[in-house]
Order: C-alpha cells, then sequence, then structure tokens
C-alpha cells in the first residue's frame, strides 16, 4: 500500500507569518505530485501540478518544491493572510497507474 | 463556466435503497474519478474512467458501481446502500491522466440510516 504522508496535520500562524508544510510520497515510481487548497465548504481547487525533481513553482505568495529522490514536496506560503486558512492537500501519481493517493492534508489557520 | 456539477448535495437514505449520484463536466475532460472523504482519512479513490466505455476500481470500489457511456457524464451507483457508505462523496475530471490537476465537483454528503 503506498502511503503519502503530510505534517503538520494542523497549523496556527500569525497574520503576516511565513509558512511551510510538507508531503511525503514513495520516492520510487514517481509520475507526478499534485497540491490542492480546500476551503471549508468549498471543493479542493488545484493549486501546482509537479513532473520533475527540482521543479519550483509559484503562483503569488504560494510556491512549493519537489524533491522525488528523497520523496518529498513543500508547500511555502509568505506573508499569510486570513484568507489563506484552509486544508492543503497534496496527491502523489505513481507512474504506470492511473491512480492518485491524497494524503490527510495540512490544516492551516491565519490568526488575524 | 467550466465545472463539474454533481447532484444532490445533500441526501438521507435508508439501508438497501439503491441510489445513483450524477456528475457531469462540461470542459471535454477524459478521466474522471469519484472520491470519498472520511473523517481522519485523506481523500479515497473508489473509480476512475480514463475515457468512454473505460473505467476501472480505485482503493476502495466495494459496494459501488459506475458508468461512462458519454464523456461528460459518469454516474456513482450504490446497488444496496450500506451504513458504512455514509460520507463526503466528490466528483472530480481533469484533461488527462498526465500532468493536469482535477477540477472537482461541490460534493454530495450521503447519510444512509
Amino acid at each position: 500500500i503506498l502511503n503519502v504522508e503530510q505534517s503538520p496535520q494542523s497549523l496556527h500562524v500569525q497574520e503576516g507569518d511565513s509558512t511551510n508544510f510538507t508531503c511525503s510520497f514513495p520516492s520510487s515510481n514517481f509520475y507526478a505530485l499534485h497540491w490542492y487548497r480546500w476551503e471549508t465548504a468549498k471543493s479542493p481547487e488545484a493549486l501546482f501540478v509537479m513532473t520533475l525533481n527540482g521543479d519550483e513553482k509559484k503562483k503569488g505568495r504560494i510556491s512549493a518544491t519537489l524533491n522525488t529522490k528523497e520523496g518529498y514536496s513543500y508547500l511555502y506560503i509568505k506573508g499569510s493572510q486570513p484568507e489563506d486558512s484552509a486544508t492543503y492537500l497534496c496527491a502523489f501519481h505513481p507512474s504506470g497507474t492511473y491512480k492518485y493517493i491524497f494524503g490527510t492534508g495540512t490544516r492551516l489557520k491565519v490568526l488575524a | 463556466e467550466a465545472q463539474v456539477t454533481q447532484n444532490p448535495r445533500y441526501l438521507i437514505t435508508v439501508t438497501g435503497k439503491k441510489l445513483t449520484v450524477t456528475c457531469s463536466q462540461n470542459m471535454n475532460h477524459e478521466y474522471m474519478s469519484w472520491y470519498r472523504q472520511d473523517p481522519g482519512l485523506g481523500l479515497r479513490q473508489i473509480y476512475y474512467s480514463m475515457n468512454v466505455e473505460v473505467t476501472d476500481k480505485g482503493d476502495v470500489p466495494e459496494g459501488y458501481k459506475v458508468s461512462r457511456k458519454e464523456k461528460r457524464n459518469f454516474p456513482l451507483i450504490l446497488e444496496s446502500p450500506s451504513p458504512n457508505q455514509t460520507s463526503l462523496y466528490f466528483c472530480a475530471s481533469s484533461l488527462g491522466v498526465e500532468d493536469y490537476g482535477y477540477t472537482f465537483g461541490s460534493g454530495t454528503r450521503l447519510t444512509v440510516v
């Protein structure tokens, strides 16, 4: 069974703080890693799709890096705002399959 | 507006009464999938479809059926629902199975009593 782990499970930060969290996945048979943002009472929304070792992607104040050799990805939020409060999910896509395996998410709360 | 539409949003039903949750996308996406979300667990894949008439089991397919007769629709069928199928269900689609992210539907909260 392939395991995708996210840490921490939850996080409270003050407005203006920068923060980061981790997604760990099997380093063998990697194909792609996705990051999603999931606000309460809404549906998950795609942030990034990462496929190459060393990839770094950015969208506004949010960025992500990928290390496929050691099996982890970091998501960074610079200068957190209350509207960044959400659960951040990663999903691992193994090569040779059409499946996606989601982590349980990191729940971020940004305090004003 | 590009979207994935799921219906119903909420459903309470009784054990054994067949039900269908509909899912439709208007983006001409090839890949569609169903997930369930339970407390403390990540989204778990029930079934997926790579294209019309091509479907396969995810990690938790027991008790569910799907069909993909048209590209836009991917209904989830519970032939004989049981209380352990009480969950939040999401339909999702993507342009392909390669490096495209999912677009998710708004979710269906199902309670089986």
